[in-house]
């Protein structure tokens, strides 16, 4: 089983809103990350944890706070974001660092 | 530091005609490589790997070799099917070095399949 799963498909939010996007993976692995996608653009690459430390953060602005409550979970907070900030986001897991990365569906956010 | 390039896009084919979509990349030390497909409104989907130089990845018909010697990694498969059209990625990943632990993607190659 390789399956990552993210919640919500789908996310409106206003520029006040706060919102948070989950994503769960039950493979036992220790490596887990947060990208951004625009349309008709790779995966861009904003947190990695590792064993459930935070181990790189893109120079992402704080408006995103990404937390990893156990192994298992990983969260992207989201408050007072932009509409640039609109984007298609996926989360990721693998076995450890470097290894191949499982994506999950996604979570359509659009900020209005 | 890393990169990767994949041939322009997009690429239109007919219904069991011969695809390739060519892959290079520049890393530091011995990366693996990986094409990932992502079909409309969904995410990316690990398509296959190579981990060592002359690996042959294959998966669903798709099939990239390792070549160390051109650092190429280009993606065939014999014959292409409607459900094939979708975004293909050229991905390495490196062991080492400031790159650790991050995937470097080439652009996207945008396949429609034609009846």
């Amino acid at each position: 089983d390789t399956e990552v799963t993210q919640t919500p498909k789908h996310l409106v939010m206003g520029m006040t809103n706060k919102k948070s996007l989950k994503c769960e993976q039950h493979m036992g692995h220790r490596a887990m990350y947060w990208y951004k996608q625009k349309a008709k653009k790779p995966p861009e690459l904003m947190f990695v944890y590792s064993y459930e430390k935070l181990s790189i953060n893109e120079s992402v602005p704080s408006r995103f706070s990404p937390e990893c409550p156990n192994s298992s979970l990983l969260n992207l907070h989201l408050h007072a974001l932009q509409p640039e900030d609109s984007a298609l986001y996926l989360c990721a897991s693998s076995f450890d660092l470097p290894y191949e990365q499982y994506f999950g569906p996604g979570t359509r956010l659009t900020v209005t | 530091g890393n990169s990767v390039t994949q041939m322009e896009g997009p690429v239109t084919l007919s219904e069991e005609a011969f695809l390739t979509i060519n892959c290079t990349y520049t890393a530091t030390g011995y990366p693996s490589l990986f094409w990932y497909v992502q079909y409309p409104g969904e995410g990316l989907q690990l398509l296959l790997k190579a981990t060592k130089a002359d690996d042959k990845g294959s998966n669903k018909g798709f099939e990239a070799t390792y070549r160390k010697e051109t650092t190429s990694f280009h993606l065939e498969k014999g014959s292409v099917q409607v459900s094939d059209s979708a975004v293909y990625f050229c991905a390495l990943s490196n062991a080492g070095g400031t790159s650790y632990g991050k995937l470097t993607f080439g652009q996207g190659t945008i396949l429609t399949v034609h009846p």
